[in-house]
């Protein structure tokens, strides 16, 4: 079974800083994705980023990178210069093979200070 | 639609009563997943169908909680005899599933059910 640990229940961070987000993952297939995702108090749930685990480079977009550490089975999520709409809680979830469920982890919420 | 729609967006219930919660997903996505959130906390997995094999129902907290997904599409989420705890937002989210390539889940907005 998969599971899904973000030790960090709340964080924050200066404006225009870095910040990391930790999460750790466990499962016993060798095909599974990575997901993180943010949820503004909208409720939305918005996909910030995904890493396929047989990929070793770490997947980037924008402001947002990771830190995947296959061995280790660490997903650390990585935003740089900080901006006040990034404030928001953040899930890591994983998903084994094709069509499988996904597995989120608790959470992390993130504030930006002014 | 453009994206998962999930309808009513807020419910008001006595305890007791039934309800059904609907989800729209995304055209052509063959996996469909509910979830519940409790005030504050991460997702709790409840049911997820994948094109027409049986749903995983391995989440579902209680036999008062039942689920089913028409013609590979809409979804409805039924609550029966509701209680209290079972206030919190419930998520619906739908995927491609399988194929070539996954990719993410899809989520809507959103149902916050409020039991009183």
């Amino acid at each position: 079974a998969q599971t899904v640990t973000q030790s960090q229940p709340e964080m924050s961070v200066q404006e225009a800083e870095t910040v990391t987000l930790s999460c750790t993952y466990d499962t016993s297939e060798s095909d599974y994705y990575l997901f993180w995702y943010k949820q503004p108090p909208s409720r939305q749930m918005i996909l910030v980023i995904r890493q396929e685990a047989y990929k070793q480079q770490n997947a980037t977009e924008n402001r947002f990178s990771v830190n995947f550490q296959k061995a280790a089975k660490s997903f650390s999520l990585k935003i740089s210069d900080s901006q006040l709409g990034d404030a928001a809680m953040y899930f890591c979830a994983s998903s084994e093979g094709y069509g499988q469920n996904f597995v989120f982890g608790p959470g992390t919420r993130l504030s930006v200070l002014p | 639609g453009a994206g998962v729609s999930q309808s009513p967006s807020n419910k008001v219930t006595e305890k007791g009563k039934d309800v059904e919660l609907r989800c729209d997903p995304i055209s052509g996505h063959t996996a469909l997943y509910w979830y519940r959130q409790s005030l504050g906390q991460g997702l709790e997995f409840l049911i997820y169908f994948q094109g027409n094999s049986a749903p995983d129902k391995s989440g579902l907290p209680s036999d008062r909680f039942s689920a089913e997904r028409t013609g590979g599409s809409v979804s409805t989420l039924t609550i029966q005899r509701t209680q209290q705890e079972d206030s919190a937002v419930y998520l619906c989210a739908s995927s491609r599933g399988t194929g070539t390539g996954r990719t993410e889940a899809f989520f809507g907005q959103g149902t916050r059910l409020t039991v009183v």
